[in-house]
């Protein structure tokens, strides 16, 4: 069975709503989690490492105020698109770093469409 | 640019034939993961190799991991319509220790 859930699977909303996806670990505590994004034909771009209990790493070129994410516990990261727009149209895929040697586990992703 | 290289970046074969897709980084990898995926749905893990010079295969699957823990490859046998999509190689980099992806391989076989 699935060890990292993520949620929403799909969202469709208006320009200018926030919206939040969770990812939880659901056997095991994660003190690190990943969000990536991925536009169509192209791979999965990291965005931001989650660390529980303090502020999130983010890449290169992320806004850090337009997604927002929040690790409050460790089976929890949560990232929050604020205000979006078309542009933020995209598919967003979360991970949970596992045992030593073993390999992530991944969400099942978002797929976001803002109108 | 991307840590992780993917070559080719697509490819289309004709059922049957044999291919081979690359995975290459200028640093030394922990490990190294091959996925498959369809854009906008979730990954399916393949192999894992986490030895230089380590060699696995899954059905009509091999992928191996080279000596200096660089470079990777995954090799398809005989393919099928049903081994197309983005193929997706993984890996944590030394130093920054983030998982990474490559650029990725559109792989599309006609039947």
């Amino acid at each position: 069975g699935a060890v990292v859930s993520q949620h929403p699977s799909r969202v469709i909303c208006k320009s200018g709503t926030s919206v939040k996806i969770e990812c939880r670990s659901l056997d095991f505590q994660a003190t690190t989690m990943f969000w990536y994004r991925q536009f169509p034909k192209q791979s999965l771009m990291l965005m931001a490492t989650s660390n529980e209990g303090s502020k999130a790493t983010y890449e290169q070129g992320v806004e850090k105020d337009k997604f927002l994410i929040n690790h409050a516990s460790l089976t929890l990261s949560t990232l929050t698109v604020t205000s979006a727009h078309p542009e933020d149209s995209s598919f967003y895929i979360c991970s949970a770093k596992g045992e030593v040697g073993q390999p992530q586990h991944f969400g099942d992703g978002t797929r976001l469409s803002i109108l | 640019s991307q840590e992780l290289e993917q070559s080719p970046q697509s490819l289309i074969v004709q059922e049957g034939k044999n291919l081979t897709i690359n995975c290459t980084s200028s640093k030394t990898l922990y490990g190294l993961y091959w996925y498959k995926q369809k854009y906008g749905e979730g990954l399916i893990f393949l192999m894992m190799l986490q030895k230089g010079g380590e060699e696995k295969s899954h059905e009509k699957i091999t992928a191996k991991l080279d000596e200096k823990k660089q470079q990777s490859s995954l090799h398809i046998t005989a393919s099928q319509p049903s081994h197309a999509g983005i193929y997706l190689c993984g890996a944590v980099t030394s130093g920054t220790y983030k998982y990474i992806f490559g650029t990725g391989t559109r792989l599309k076989v006609l039947a």
